[in-house]
């Protein structure tokens, strides 16, 4: 089992503000993800990563950009939030064939 | 392209019963994954279990069993004496290189 952290788990901010979601994994997987995920709803890949230095653009277009310098450290960042950017944010890691998850961010822009 | 279908958007079983949610999915592939996973409400995304293409047996995990059958690339899960923790958003998944989730089923679980 992977463990994989998020932080905020919540966050409310208004428009125009720049923020950055955090992820970790302490398990050394070379893949990561990030979901976007509007409640009880279809998971869509915006970013995915396949190791250090290494960032794509997933299904979805988004306004987000990912970084990855370290293995273990994934973070997501919107320049200006919109409230169109109301959504979860999961990210997920992945070792072999099978993914886990991070509890989530649950972002609302006002 | 690869597409994963779960037709059923809601559904709803009484406690002790069981309930079968499916899953139907499209490949020209051969050897891929399959999985189902349950997001509880407002909790985390956890695995509940996963089918490797090439195996022929169902895979089994307690309550939860899948029937796998290939040749209609179909995968549903069934889920055997339901209780109201099983009550979540169940996501079929289906993995060649990266994983694609079809759009989810909200299972509830009547008392």
């Amino acid at each position: 089992e992977a463990d994989i952290y998020q932080t905020p788990r919540y966050l409310v901010i208004g428009t125009g503000k720049k923020i950055t979601l955090e992820c970790s994994q302490t398990m050394g997987h070379d893949k990561m993800y990030w979901y976007q995920q509007d409640p009880g709803m279809e998971l869509h890949l915006i970013h995915y990563s396949y190791g250090v230095n290494s960032t794509e653009k997933g299904d979805l277009s988004s306004e987000s950009t990912v970084s990855r310098i370290r293995t273990e450290h994934f973070p997501l960042t919107l320049e200006s939030a919109r409230p169109s950017h109301t959504s979860q944010y999961l990210c997920a890691s992945r070792q072999g064939d099978t993914q886990y998850f991070g509890p989530g961010t649950r972002l609302t822009v006002l | 392209a690869q597409t994963v279908t779960q037709s059923q958007p809601e559904m709803s079983v009484q406690e002790a019963e069981t309930v079968t949610l499916s899953c139907t999915y499209d490949t020209s592939e051969s050897n891929y994954y399959l999985f189902w996973y349950k997001q509880p409400p407002s909790r985390q995304m956890i695995l509940v279990i996963r089918q490797e293409a090439y195996k022929q047996q169902n895979a089994t995990e307690n309550r939860f069993s899948v029937n796998f059958q290939k040749a209609a690339k179909s995968f549903s899960l069934k889920i055997s004496d339901s209780q109201l923790g099983d009550t979540a958003m169940y996501f079929c998944a289906f993995m060649i290189g990266d994983m694609r989730f079809g759009a989810g089923t909200r299972l509830t679980v009547k008392p």
